[in-house]
């Protein structure tokens, strides 16, 4: 089976410049979770998506971060303005709602951010 | 406040011993943990997943143990070898039902031949 696809890998953009980040999921996976990764830090939930509805978004900085998911399936993270401090890698992960599921995750490969 | 610790930054161990990590946690009432891989420039890949009613679980050379009252996870990895080097990270499931982990930051382990 594919795995979760991103792009671009990698972005480099300066501050207050918009950037938007593309997610494609395993097929049939109804749970989405957009993460930022600080380099040396643990990824940091920022959005989860249950199909097209948003789980939680409680760490997700609505004045500058947005984020969707049309038809259930890719998602899209943008950013808008940057700021230095969003400099990270930002991982897309799906996971799959099965009864007694393991609640694995399985990660993209990320899109690295750098902001000047 | 909400934190997670896990035992260092980084681990060096020599090849065929066993490697230890320790996962530290407060102001967390998991109902699972997790333990993930990741290596330079890729996404975190899954291990195991203990539940809080488990003490312990095994995959080949893994082993993870769980312990809610010292609030603490500890991760072995025996006869450890260089391709085990990567970051390994920890991450403690919401009991909610949303699925949600929360991430430590990571430990760097090396195997050295």
């Amino acid at each position: 089976e594919a795995g979760v696809a991103q792009s671009p890998r990698y972005k480099i953009i300066e501050k207050r410049q918009s950037v938007a980040f593309w997610c494609n999921p395993i097929s049939g996976h109804a749970t989405l979770y957009w993460y930022q990764q600080i380099l040396g830090q643990g990824p940091k939930l920022l959005i989860q998506f249950q199909n097209n509805g948003v789980v939680d978004d409680s760490q997700l900085p609505k004045d500058r971060f947005s984020a969707e998911r049309l038809k259930g399936v890719d998602s899209t993270l943008k950013i808008q303005p940057a700021k230095l401090e969003d400099s990270a890698v930002y991982l897309c992960a799906s996971s799959s709602l099965t009864g007694t599921a393991s609640y694995e995750q399985y990660f993209g490969p990320g899109t690295r951010l750098t902001v000047t | 406040s909400q934190k997670i610790e896990q035992n260092s930054e980084a681990l060096n161990i020599q090849e065929g011993k066993t490697a230890t990590l320790t996962c530290n946690y407060t102001n967390y009432s998991p109902a699972y943990l997790q333990w993930y891989r990741q290596d330079p420039g890729r996404g975190p890949v899954f291990l195991l997943l203990i539940r809080e009613n488990e003490k312990e679980k095994r995959k080949e050379r893994l082993k993870v143990t769980f312990d809610t009252t010292l609030k603490q996870s500890l991760f072995h990895i025996t006869a450890s070898q260089p391709a085990d080097s990567a970051t390994y990270l920890c991450a403690l499931g919401s009991r909610f039902g949303n699925e949600k982990l929360t991430f430590g930051t990571g430990t760097r382990l090396t195997i050295i031949p």
